[in-house]
């Protein structure tokens, strides 16, 4: 069984620019959700997709958009970076739909810098 | 979703049982409490959840108060690898809205 994974692991951009970072979830799970982490704070939910659908935003401006494919994997695309942007991207999957009652599985992250 | 509170940090012998408080007193009757760990540089892990049973598996022990407003994560014999952030999270069926604090960043010591 593959686990959650994340590319890039490290990315460098500049204040303004547009970034996507991508996800694969794991093998039979159908619901991806993504996180932001602040250094020294804990994750914050972003969103979540359910079936290519939108299933729920956290408090998060709309440059701030996602795409889930019909294979499930799932991309998180920010435009118009800012300086605050920096921070660990983490993507999490999970069968049935929502939280309810299936623990989440996190990949590793991606460590975005906006300079 | 309700809110938890958690101590900031928590020292344990390696060896001893590790018991990590979480409070959330406004918890609401379709919410289960959810345990997470999270290693430096790593995603955060899933470790154990329940909803009023105390619950068991090869990780840790979950013990909810009757009353539910709050619970403790046991880890029954703690190593160096269990150094950690823990997050204790309650979320209803289907909630979405995963809500994490700051947890506690428990240091296991040799």
């Amino acid at each position: 069984e593959t686990g959650v994974t994340q590319s890039p692991t490290h990315l460098i951009k500049t204040r303004g620019q547009q970034v996507t970072l991508r996800c694969s979830s794991q093998s039979g799970h159908n619901t991806v959700s993504w996180y932001q982490q602040a250094l020294g704070q804990g994750p914050q939910f972003i969103f979540q997709y359910y079936r290519e659908e939108e299933n729920g935003r956290g408090n998060f401006p709309p440059r701030f958009s996602g795409l889930q494919f019909p294979n499930y994997s799932s991309e998180l695309n920010v435009n118009a970076l800012e300086l605050d942007d920096s921070a660990l991207y983490l993507c999490a999957s999970s069968s049935g739909e929502g939280f309810s009652y299936n623990e989440q599985f996190f990949g590793p992250g991606t460590r975005l810098t906006v300079l | 979703d309700a809110k938890t509170t958690q101590p900031p940090s928590m020292d344990c012998a390696e060896g001893r049982a590790a018991n990590l408080p979480c409070n959330h007193s406004t918890i609401s009757g379709n919410e289960y409490v959810y345990w997470y760990r999270q290693i430096h540089s790593q995603g955060p892990q899933y470790i154990i959840h329940g909803l009023k049973n105390n619950e068991t598996n090869e990780m840790a022990s979950l013990i909810i108060t009757e009353d539910r407003k709050s619970s403790t994560l046991i880890l029954p014999h703690a190593t160096l690898r269990d150094t950690a952030v823990y997050y204790c999270i309650v979320s209803n069926t289907g909630g979405f809205k995963t809500i994490f604090g700051a947890g506690t960043r428990l240091f296991v010591k040799a």
